[in-house]
């Protein structure tokens, strides 16, 4: 166990549904990280935020994802009028620095 | 960007024997280079890493070379043992964000 908490762990939703996923990082990490995971797929990487600021995002994170820190603390991940190609293992990570990055356990996604 | 190319796919080893695994990268700005075990239905979990001053590291049964003007790394597990097996991902980081290798899937066999 990293320390890095998320929740649910999993989640099944109808095609057009709302989700949204929290992560919890080791109290002092100030850098949060958004990977997404297929099925015999490395994690690829979703977007970045250091304390409240989201910094960088991939192309993969399309209009109908939306991730949050409001508070430099937690963060939220969420999918508008998920598709099935939405179906996925959405992990978090977080750091103190630009290098180590500790993972959470992930939130499997299943979109029917 | 960034590409990690990571070999074998698969391996399997008879328990006590050494396991080893290779990646590639491309960009000549990487300078850190982690390894996770991710086991069934777990999130990736750190085992160890390299940095771009650094050729070689070790931890217990574990060790990982770096050669950075051929721009591979590789991971080396001596002893295997069946609580080895599992899916180890390579990655490398430019930036902020960690590229990972394809993962391999490691089988010890008791």
């Amino acid at each position: 166990d990293t320390g890095v908490s998320q929740d649910p762990r999993h989640k099944i939703t109808k095609r057009g549904q709302n989700v949204t996923f929290r992560c919890d990082p080791i109290s002092e990490h100030n850098r949060l990280y958004w990977y997404r995971q297929t099925l015999g797929q490395g994690p690829e990487f979703l977007t970045y935020f250091q304390n409240e600021a989201q910094l960088e995002k991939s192309r993969l994170l399309s209009d109908r994802f939306s991730a949050e820190r409001p508070k430099g603390s937690f963060s939220t991940l969420e999918i508008q009028r998920t598709e099935q190609g939405d179906s996925a293992m959405y992990l978090c990570a977080t750091g103190l620095s630009t290098d180590t990055q500790y993972f959470g356990p992930g939130t499997r996604l299943t979109v029917l | 960007g960034e590409n990690v190319e990571q070999h074998p796919s698969t391996l399997s080893v008879q328990e006590g024997d050494s396991a080893v695994i290779k990646c590639t990268y491309s960009d000549s700005a990487s300078n850190y280079f982690p390894w996770y075990k991710q086991e069934l239905g777990k999130g990736p979990q750190l085992i160890i890493d390299i940095r771009s001053n650094v050729g070689e590291k070790k931890d217990q049964r574990i060790a990982v070379t770096l050669n950075k003007t051929a721009k591979h790394f590789s991971l080396h597990i001596t002893e295997t043992q069946p609580e080895d097996s599992a899916v180890y991902f390579c990655a490398a980081i430019a930036g902020n964000m960690l590229t990972f290798g394809g993962g391999t899937r490691l089988m010890v066999k008791p």
